[in-house]
């Protein structure tokens, strides 16, 4: 079983739409990123977070320690918003090595 | 502007040669990561680096070599012994400690016919 589970796999939504991504973790942690992969793979990151919630522009990420989850929501949501979301964890420990979930590929139509 | 530069973007190369790619950071930072992307999967720590002249095993290491000869540099060699090079290959980059964000690269997508 992974470490990282997201869901869903896939989410198609029409412009204007409210997007939610979970992604649920089975190690303790001491941060969690989300990030975005456009087409072409670039990774970019949104938002590293160990505690309750952080907000950027129409992005918002909240984390619940106990219940080891988080969600990333993109409110309004845009085509431009189209791309691959995944979270990863940090568990503790000395180094920074991240464990990666699969990914959550969002697609967005006009 | 500070980042992490990877190149080529697309490399190709044939079954048995080794082929080094490139991954540059100008932030100052002292980690350095390398990891594999194949469809479907997550991406997978290959090597990692905290300090010049040291580097460690990831999970999937075998058929890969690196070095960190300076500090702005963590050139990975996918080697010959490599059964299934073919992949997307990212660098990324974090400052010492646990709150430091990391940056990632734009990667390398490796075909090997």
């Amino acid at each position: 079983k992974n470490e990282v589970e997201q869901s869903p796999q896939n989410l198609t939504a029409q412009e204007g739409e409210f997007i939610t991504i979970n992604c649920s973790y089975s190690v303790g942690i001491s941060a969690l990123h989300w990030l975005q992969q456009h087409p072409g793979g670039g990774i970019v990151s949104l938002f590293m977070l160990s505690s309750g919630k952080k907000k950027h522009g129409r992005l918002i990420a909240t984390i619940n320690i106990q219940e080891k989850h988080s969600s990333l929501h993109i409110t309004a949501s845009h085509p431009r918003d189209s791309a691959v979301y995944i979270c990863a964890v940090k568990s503790g420990g000395s180094n920074y090595k991240l464990t990666f979930g699969k990914g959550t590929l969002l697609t967005v139509n006009p | 502007d500070g980042g992490i530069t990877q190149s080529p973007k697309y490399l190709f190369r044939k079954e048995g040669q080794n082929v080094t790619l490139s991954c540059e950071q100008n932030l100052n930072h002292d980690a350095m990561y390398w990891y594999r992307q194949d469809p479907g999967q997550g991406l997978r720590l290959i090597y990692y680096s905290q300090i010049v002249n040291d580097f460690q095993k990831g999970d999937i290491a075998e058929g890969y070599s690196v070095s960190r000869e300076k500090k702005e540099s963590f050139p990975l060699t996918v080697t010959s012994a490599q059964k299934n090079p073919t992949a997307f290959y990212l660098c990324a980059s974090n400052s010492w400690g646990q709150r430091t964000e990391a940056f990632f690269g734009q990667g390398t997508r490796l075909t090997v016919v």
